[in-house]
């Protein structure tokens, strides 16, 4: 079966710029997930969609960042306007179910650099 | 409070041995899953193993498994004869059925190399 797929795999923009980053999840997992993961730490979770509707984004910084899961599929990030420390890799993840015995399977990743 | 920790930023382990990852993690609720998954610095996260709150068995894919001991939380993950292609960042996770959502929170990693 085909993965997650990204993209971008990079990016760099100047701080005030805006971003985004796209999400295909594999063919029939209901549930997408955004990490953001900072050099040297964990992924943290910024938003969980089951289907088209949010479950969780309460560590999403609404100020700046949104998403959208169009018809429970598709998946877009948006920064804007962005600041030095979003600079990170932003992690798309889907799994057939929100069950806790259900693992996460990820895309590569894309590298966003703010300067 | 950290619901997981791996208290190893770094380790080193000669080619062909055996390595264990230690994690620890904190929930009261009695549904959750623990996983682990491999960075390697392409950066993609690969889903090694699983296990469940009510498994009584430990995990085993291969040359991983699972050191699961409930009384103490610790889920470590126990590398087998160790290759060069397991250098990577590795990471402990968990997810609880009935709180959270089933949302996955991470541990801050173990960078694990094999010397030749």
């Amino acid at each position: 079966e085909a993965g997650v797929a990204q993209s971008p795999r990079y990016k760099i923009i100047e701080k005030r710029q805006s971003v985004a980053f796209w999400c295909n999840p594999i063919s029939g997992h209901a549930t997408l997930y955004w990490y953001q993961q900072i050099l040297g730490q964990g992924p943290k979770l910024l938003i969980q969609f089951q289907n088209n509707g949010v479950v969780d984004d309460s560590q999403l910084p609404k100020d700046r960042f949104s998403a959208e899961r169009l018809k429970g599929v598709d998946s877009t990030l948006k920064i804007q306007p962005a600041k030095l420390e979003d600079s990170a890799v932003y992690l798309c993840a889907s799994s057939l179910a929100p069950g806790f015995n259900s693992p996460l399977h990820f895309g590569n990743g894309t590298r966003l650099t703010v300067t | 409070a950290q619901k997981i920790t791996q208290t190893q930023p770094g380790m080193f382990v000669q080619e062909k041995e055996a390595v264990t990852l230690d994690c620890t993690y904190d929930t009261s609720d009695p549904s959750y899953g623990l996983f682990w998954y491999k960075q390697p610095s392409s950066g993609e996260m690969i889903f090694l193993i699983y296990q469940g709150s009510y498994d009584q068995q430990n995990a085993t894919e291969g040359r991983y498994s699972l050191n699961f001991q409930k009384a103490r939380k610790s889920a470590n993950l126990v590398i087998s004869a160790s290759q060069l292609g397991d250098s990577a960042m590795y990471f402990c996770a968990m997810r609880e059925g009935q709180t959270n959502a089933g949302k996955s929170t991470f541990g801050d990693g173990t960078t694990l190399t094999v010397k030749p």
